[in-house]
């Protein structure tokens, strides 16, 4: 059965410094998002990424932050600078289509852990 | 705006024990209503839907039923087994969007 997939599953880094988490999405999935969990809080959206551009963006998602599919199968999420406050889970999600009807597949996420 | 409330958790339950998790939503259209299971380890993964008023979702002996007239998606099982142990999330998404909106996660321990 297809899955997403990310990588690595655990990143440790000093604050300050760049990461990038790194995703699979389905094959045949057109729709790509990333949504993160601090500890205890709940899953929030980040962005969403159809056609190679972003569709939609949440306040979190701020310059510190950016997403590419670099080649036909990996899609990345960048952060630049990172703090203390964005150590969380983050999960990506694919789906065929757009819109509330359609199912997103998330991967098993990576933990990041800014320190 | 849009948000999802779901009981906190953790809820530990016998096996074949009766389980109800409470979610409630503001939203300020119509929208999709959906339950998010996670197993240790794993991915969230889609357990049921709703897309309009009165629908009812159901897998895996799970169901819940869409009311808009009490903003409610409320999961209930008859009868859970060991292996139903898991985090579950209650979630909206708006119609003419895909990005979900999550409740905070409520955690099942189910004992033998």
């Amino acid at each position: 059965e297809p899955e997403v997939t990310q990588t690595p599953s655990h990143q440790v880094t000093q604050m300050g410094q760049e990461v990038i988490l790194r995703c699979v999405p389905i094959s045949n999935h057109l729709y790509f998002y990333w949504y993160r969990q601090i500890l205890g809080q709940k899953v929030e959206f980040l962005v969403s990424f159809y056609n190679n551009e972003i569709s939609e963006k949440s306040e979190i998602f701020d310059d510190q932050f950016s997403v590419e599919r670099p080649d036909g199968s990996n899609f990345t999420l960048k952060i630049r600078s990172t703090k203390l406050e964005d150590s969380a889970m983050y999960f990506c999600a694919s789906s065929e289509d757009s819109g509330s009807y359609n199912e997103q597949f998330f991967g098993p996420g990576t933990r990041l852990t800014v320190l | 705006g849009n948000s999802v409330t779901q009981m906190e958790g953790p809820v530990t339950l016998s096996e074949e024990a009766f389980l109800t998790i409470n979610c409630t939503y503001t939203a300020t259209g119509y929208p999709s209503l959906f339950w998010y299971v996670q197993y240790p380890g794993e991915g969230l993964q889609l357990l049921l839907k709703a897309t309009k008023a009165d629908d009812k979702g159901s897998n895996k002996g799970f169901e819940a039923t869409y009311r808009k007239e009490t903003t409610s998606f409320h999961l209930e099982k008859g009868s859970v087994q060991v292996s139903d142990s898991a985090v579950y999330f209650c979630a909206l998404s708006e119609r003419s969007q895909g990005n979900l909106i999550f409740g905070k996660g409520t955690k099942l321990s189910v004992k033998p």
